[in-house]
Protein backbone atom coordinates (compact mmCIF):
# COMPACT_ATOMS: atom_id res chain seq x y z
CA UNK A 1 0.00 0.00 0.00
CA UNK A 2 1.35 3.34 -0.94
CA UNK A 3 0.91 6.38 1.63
CA UNK A 4 1.67 10.05 1.22
CA UNK A 5 1.91 12.58 3.98
CA UNK A 6 2.48 16.41 3.98
CA UNK A 7 4.11 18.15 6.74
CA UNK A 8 4.61 21.65 7.38
CA UNK A 9 3.48 24.83 8.95
CA UNK A 10 -0.10 25.31 9.22
CA UNK A 11 0.51 29.17 9.05
CA UNK A 12 2.76 31.24 6.85
CA UNK A 13 3.25 35.31 6.73
CA UNK A 14 1.97 37.21 4.12
CA UNK A 15 5.15 37.89 1.59
CA UNK A 16 7.18 35.02 3.21
CA UNK A 17 8.05 31.52 2.07
CA UNK A 18 5.55 28.60 2.50
CA UNK A 19 7.74 25.01 2.84
CA UNK A 20 6.21 21.71 3.01
CA UNK A 21 7.07 18.29 2.62
CA UNK A 22 5.67 15.20 1.15
CA UNK A 23 6.73 11.78 2.73
CA UNK A 24 6.30 9.03 0.57
CA UNK A 25 6.43 4.80 1.18
CA UNK A 26 5.24 2.09 0.01
CA UNK A 27 6.57 2.88 -3.58
CA UNK A 28 10.04 4.77 -4.36
CA UNK A 29 9.99 8.18 -5.73
CA UNK A 30 12.97 6.85 -7.96
CA UNK A 31 10.36 4.95 -10.07
CA UNK A 32 10.39 6.05 -14.00
CA UNK A 33 6.56 5.84 -14.00
CA UNK A 34 5.44 8.33 -11.21
CA UNK A 35 5.46 12.02 -11.26
CA UNK A 36 5.01 13.84 -8.54
CA UNK A 37 2.37 16.56 -7.89
CA UNK A 38 0.94 18.98 -5.65
CA UNK A 39 -2.59 20.18 -6.66
CA UNK A 40 -4.18 22.54 -3.61
CA UNK A 41 -7.98 23.50 -2.95
CA UNK A 42 -9.28 26.46 -1.87
CA UNK A 43 -12.94 27.35 -1.67
CA UNK A 44 -12.83 30.19 -4.52
CA UNK A 45 -10.51 28.29 -6.60
CA UNK A 46 -11.67 24.80 -6.02
CA UNK A 47 -8.74 21.76 -7.18
CA UNK A 48 -5.42 23.77 -8.99
CA UNK A 49 -3.01 21.78 -10.16
CA UNK A 50 0.63 23.07 -9.09
CA UNK A 51 3.03 21.33 -11.03
CA UNK A 52 5.44 17.87 -11.00
CA UNK A 53 8.48 17.06 -10.19
CA UNK A 54 10.28 13.26 -11.59
CA UNK A 55 13.36 11.46 -10.11
CA UNK A 56 15.25 12.13 -13.75
CA UNK A 57 14.90 16.27 -13.03
CA UNK A 58 12.06 17.02 -15.28
CA UNK A 59 9.66 19.25 -13.69
CA UNK A 60 6.65 21.64 -14.80
CA UNK A 61 4.78 24.36 -12.98
CA UNK A 62 1.93 25.85 -13.45
CA UNK A 63 2.53 28.86 -15.78
CA UNK A 64 0.16 31.23 -13.25
CA UNK A 65 2.30 29.87 -10.54
CA UNK A 66 5.79 29.31 -11.81
CA UNK A 67 7.86 32.64 -10.61
CA UNK A 68 7.09 31.42 -7.23
CA UNK A 69 6.67 27.75 -7.37
CA UNK A 70 10.31 25.08 -6.83
CA UNK A 71 9.80 21.53 -6.22
CA UNK A 72 12.56 19.64 -5.39
CA UNK A 73 13.12 15.66 -4.16
CA UNK A 74 15.23 13.99 -1.69
CA UNK A 75 15.57 10.55 -2.61
CA UNK A 76 17.90 9.73 0.76
CA UNK A 77 14.14 10.19 2.52
CA UNK A 78 12.17 9.03 -0.06
CA UNK A 79 10.21 12.37 0.10
CA UNK A 80 9.33 15.55 -2.37
CA UNK A 81 9.16 18.71 -1.69
CA UNK A 82 7.52 22.74 -2.26
CA UNK A 83 8.56 25.77 -2.07
CA UNK A 84 6.39 28.77 -2.26
CA UNK A 85 7.74 32.32 -2.21
CA UNK A 86 6.20 35.51 -1.55
CA UNK A 87 3.02 34.11 -0.52
CA UNK A 88 -0.72 35.95 -0.48
CA UNK A 89 -3.42 35.56 0.67
CA UNK A 90 -4.48 33.74 -2.57
CA UNK A 91 -2.40 30.99 -1.24
CA UNK A 92 -4.43 29.59 1.59
CA UNK A 93 -5.50 26.44 0.42
CA UNK A 94 -5.49 22.52 1.20
CA UNK A 95 -2.33 21.23 -0.41
CA UNK A 96 -2.32 18.07 -1.62
CA UNK A 97 0.76 15.71 -2.51
CA UNK A 98 0.06 13.18 -5.43
CA UNK A 99 1.46 10.29 -6.71
CA UNK A 100 0.69 10.98 -10.89
CA UNK A 101 0.79 7.27 -12.37
CA UNK A 102 2.11 7.44 -16.17
CA UNK A 103 2.12 5.23 -19.19
CA UNK A 104 5.32 3.84 -21.49
CA UNK A 105 4.42 7.08 -23.47
CA UNK A 106 4.87 9.29 -20.63
CA UNK A 107 0.63 9.55 -20.86
CA UNK A 108 -0.93 10.55 -17.70
CA UNK A 109 -3.23 7.33 -16.12
CA UNK A 110 -4.76 9.54 -13.75
CA UNK A 111 -4.06 10.90 -10.10
CA UNK A 112 -4.10 8.10 -7.94
CA UNK A 113 -2.47 8.28 -4.51
CA UNK A 114 -3.10 11.20 -2.87
CA UNK A 115 -2.00 12.97 0.45
CA UNK A 116 -4.86 13.50 3.37
CA UNK A 117 -3.79 16.96 2.64
CA UNK A 118 -2.99 20.14 4.90
CA UNK A 119 -3.92 23.30 5.01
CA UNK A 120 -1.67 26.05 5.21
CA UNK A 121 -3.02 29.71 6.05
CA UNK A 122 -1.15 32.92 4.83
CA UNK A 123 -1.64 35.56 7.17
CA UNK A 124 -1.15 39.45 6.90
CA UNK B 1 -5.33 26.82 -20.33
CA UNK B 2 -8.08 23.83 -20.97
CA UNK B 3 -11.21 24.65 -19.35
CA UNK B 4 -13.16 21.88 -18.24
CA UNK B 5 -16.84 22.57 -17.10
CA UNK B 6 -19.43 20.21 -15.33
CA UNK B 7 -22.90 20.02 -15.56
CA UNK B 8 -25.19 20.18 -13.34
CA UNK B 9 -23.43 21.89 -10.76
CA UNK B 10 -25.57 19.51 -8.06
CA UNK B 11 -27.72 16.86 -8.57
CA UNK B 12 -30.53 15.67 -6.13
CA UNK B 13 -31.07 11.58 -6.21
CA UNK B 14 -32.01 8.78 -4.35
CA UNK B 15 -30.55 5.09 -3.51
CA UNK B 16 -30.52 3.33 -6.41
CA UNK B 17 -31.00 6.23 -8.85
CA UNK B 18 -28.88 6.39 -12.03
CA UNK B 19 -27.08 9.56 -12.25
CA UNK B 20 -25.09 10.76 -14.66
CA UNK B 21 -22.57 13.74 -14.81
CA UNK B 22 -21.24 15.57 -18.08
CA UNK B 23 -17.61 17.28 -18.33
CA UNK B 24 -17.26 19.42 -21.01
CA UNK B 25 -13.28 20.54 -22.29
CA UNK B 26 -12.57 24.17 -24.24
CA UNK B 27 -10.74 21.97 -26.70
CA UNK B 28 -10.45 18.05 -27.72
CA UNK B 29 -8.41 16.65 -25.42
CA UNK B 30 -8.20 12.80 -26.78
CA UNK B 31 -9.37 10.08 -23.82
CA UNK B 32 -7.36 11.82 -21.46
CA UNK B 33 -9.83 12.79 -18.83
CA UNK B 34 -10.26 11.45 -15.38
CA UNK B 35 -12.85 11.34 -12.62
CA UNK B 36 -12.26 11.86 -8.83
CA UNK B 37 -14.82 11.22 -5.86
CA UNK B 38 -14.35 13.55 -2.72
CA UNK B 39 -15.62 13.55 0.33
CA UNK B 40 -16.22 15.97 2.54
CA UNK B 41 -12.80 16.65 4.61
CA UNK B 42 -11.11 13.88 2.68
CA UNK B 43 -8.75 13.85 -0.75
CA UNK B 44 -10.26 13.32 -4.23
CA UNK B 45 -10.02 9.57 -5.05
CA UNK B 46 -9.32 8.41 -8.48
CA UNK B 47 -12.80 6.69 -10.29
CA UNK B 48 -11.53 5.85 -13.65
CA UNK B 49 -9.18 7.50 -15.68
CA UNK B 50 -8.55 7.45 -19.35
CA UNK B 51 -12.13 8.43 -20.02
CA UNK B 52 -13.53 5.12 -19.22
CA UNK B 53 -10.73 2.29 -17.53
CA UNK B 54 -11.87 1.99 -13.85
CA UNK B 55 -9.64 2.39 -11.11
CA UNK B 56 -8.52 -1.15 -9.51
CA UNK B 57 -11.21 -1.47 -6.59
CA UNK B 58 -13.80 0.86 -7.51
CA UNK B 59 -17.27 -0.43 -7.84
CA UNK B 60 -18.73 -1.38 -11.47
CA UNK B 61 -21.43 0.41 -11.07
CA UNK B 62 -19.27 3.78 -12.12
CA UNK B 63 -18.66 3.84 -15.58
CA UNK B 64 -17.39 6.75 -17.79
CA UNK B 65 -17.33 7.21 -21.62
CA UNK B 66 -16.52 10.36 -24.10
CA UNK B 67 -13.84 11.41 -26.09
CA UNK B 68 -12.92 14.90 -28.07
CA UNK B 69 -14.63 17.61 -26.17
CA UNK B 70 -17.79 15.81 -24.42
CA UNK B 71 -17.65 13.67 -21.43
CA UNK B 72 -19.71 11.33 -18.97
CA UNK B 73 -19.81 9.59 -15.35
CA UNK B 74 -22.92 7.51 -14.67
CA UNK B 75 -23.28 5.58 -11.26
CA UNK B 76 -26.03 3.09 -11.74
CA UNK B 77 -27.71 1.90 -8.31
CA UNK B 78 -26.62 4.80 -6.11
CA UNK B 79 -25.14 3.84 -2.66
CA UNK B 80 -25.19 5.71 0.12
CA UNK B 81 -21.93 6.19 -0.09
CA UNK B 82 -21.65 7.19 -3.37
CA UNK B 83 -23.37 11.14 -1.93
CA UNK B 84 -20.22 13.25 -2.58
CA UNK B 85 -18.53 15.67 -4.56
CA UNK B 86 -17.40 14.04 -8.18
CA UNK B 87 -14.25 16.21 -10.22
CA UNK B 88 -13.24 15.77 -13.75
CA UNK B 89 -9.65 16.60 -15.00
CA UNK B 90 -8.17 16.44 -17.88
CA UNK B 91 -4.19 15.64 -18.68
CA UNK B 92 -3.99 16.24 -22.66
CA UNK B 93 -1.96 18.96 -21.75
CA UNK B 94 -0.66 20.84 -19.67
CA UNK B 95 -1.24 22.51 -17.32
CA UNK B 96 -3.77 19.38 -15.71
CA UNK B 97 -7.02 21.29 -15.29
CA UNK B 98 -10.00 19.93 -13.02
CA UNK B 99 -13.72 20.86 -13.20
CA UNK B 100 -15.52 23.15 -11.04
CA UNK B 101 -16.88 19.91 -8.93
CA UNK B 102 -20.57 18.02 -9.53
CA UNK B 103 -22.72 17.74 -5.80
CA UNK B 104 -24.34 14.45 -5.47
CA UNK B 105 -26.58 15.16 -2.88
CA UNK B 106 -30.09 13.59 -1.71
Amino acid sequence: QVYLHESGPGLVKSSEALSLICSVSGASIKADDYYWSWIRQSPGKGLEWIGYIHYSGDTYYTPSLKSQVSMSLDTSNNCFSLELNSVTAADTAVYFCVRDFRDEGGNSVGLDVWGQGTFVSVSS
Amino acid sequence: DIQMTQSPSSVSASIGDRVTITCRASQAIGSWLAWYQQKPGRAPTLLIHTSSSLQSGVPSRFSGSGSGTEFTLTISGLQAEDFSIYYCQQSNSFPWTFGQGTKVEI
